[in-house]
């Protein structure tokens, strides 16, 4: 069955230094997903993207959070210049369609970023 | 605003029994309801979706309510065994919009 990768599992970094979480959605979908995860806490919608444009953000993405389609199959969350509250775990998620009716989400395993 | 309550406390129960998850959401009226699963450090895992206009949706050994009035999702299943053991997320649609919104999840633990 097709999956969501992402990459890397873990990526430990320094405050203030940028880093890109990658993604490989399912090849046939169309709309992709980030949300995170901090420890012990809820999943937490971030952005979502479909036709080359963010369709809908949260309060949590602000300006030093920006997202990329690159090429024909990756998605790429960047978080420009991290905090220390930004450490969670970050997961991308991808559906066929918008219309949530019919089109439950596929998540990745996730990365935990870890800044330090 | 709007908010989804799922019990934060762990359910314990045997193998065999049939396990209840609660999902209450306040200040919305979604479309849809969906349920997860999700296993320490990995995804979520889509499970049902339920519609507004359906009591009640099934699928092998889960099933699924859905109570407008209550505001009220329950989530059961039966025969649980020790491999459902895992934490249970509700994620309504948020009102105009189609992303799902998650609850904090419900711990569920079957005991052999």
């Amino acid at each position: 069955e097709p999956e969501v990768t992402q990459t890397p599992s873990h990526q430990v970094t320094q405050m203030g230094q940028e880093v890109i979480l990658r993604c490989v959605p399912i090849s046939n979908h169309l709309y992709f997903y980030w949300y995170r995860q901090i420890l012990g806490q809820k999943v937490e919608f971030l952005v979502s993207f479909y036709n080359n444009e963010i369709s809908e953000k949260s309060e949590i993405f602000d300006d030093q959070f920006s997202v990329e389609r690159p090429d024909g199959s990756n998605f790429t969350l960047k978080i420009r210049s991290t905090k220390l509250e930004d450490s969670a775990m970050y997961f991308c998620a991808s559906s066929p369609r918008g219309d949530g009716d019919n089109s439950p989400l596929h998540f990745g395993n996730g990365t935990r970023l870890t800044v330090t | 605003s709007q908010k989804i309550e799922q019990n934060s406390e762990a359910l314990n129960i045997q193998e065999g029994k049939t396990a209840t998850l609660t999902c209450n959401y306040t200040n919305y009226s979604p479309a849809y309801l969906q349920w997860y699963r999700q296993d320490p450090g990995r995804g979520p895992v889509f499970l049902l979706l339920i519609r507004e206009n359906e009591k009640e949706k099934r699928k092998e050994r889960l099933k699924v309510t859905f109570d407008t009035t209550l505001k009220q999702s329950l989530f059961h299943i039966t025969a649980s065994q020790p491999a459902d053991s895992a934490t249970y997320l509700c994620a309504p649609r948020s009102g105009g919009s189609y992303i799902p919104t998650f609850g904090r999840g419900t711990s569920l633990i079957v005991h052999p």
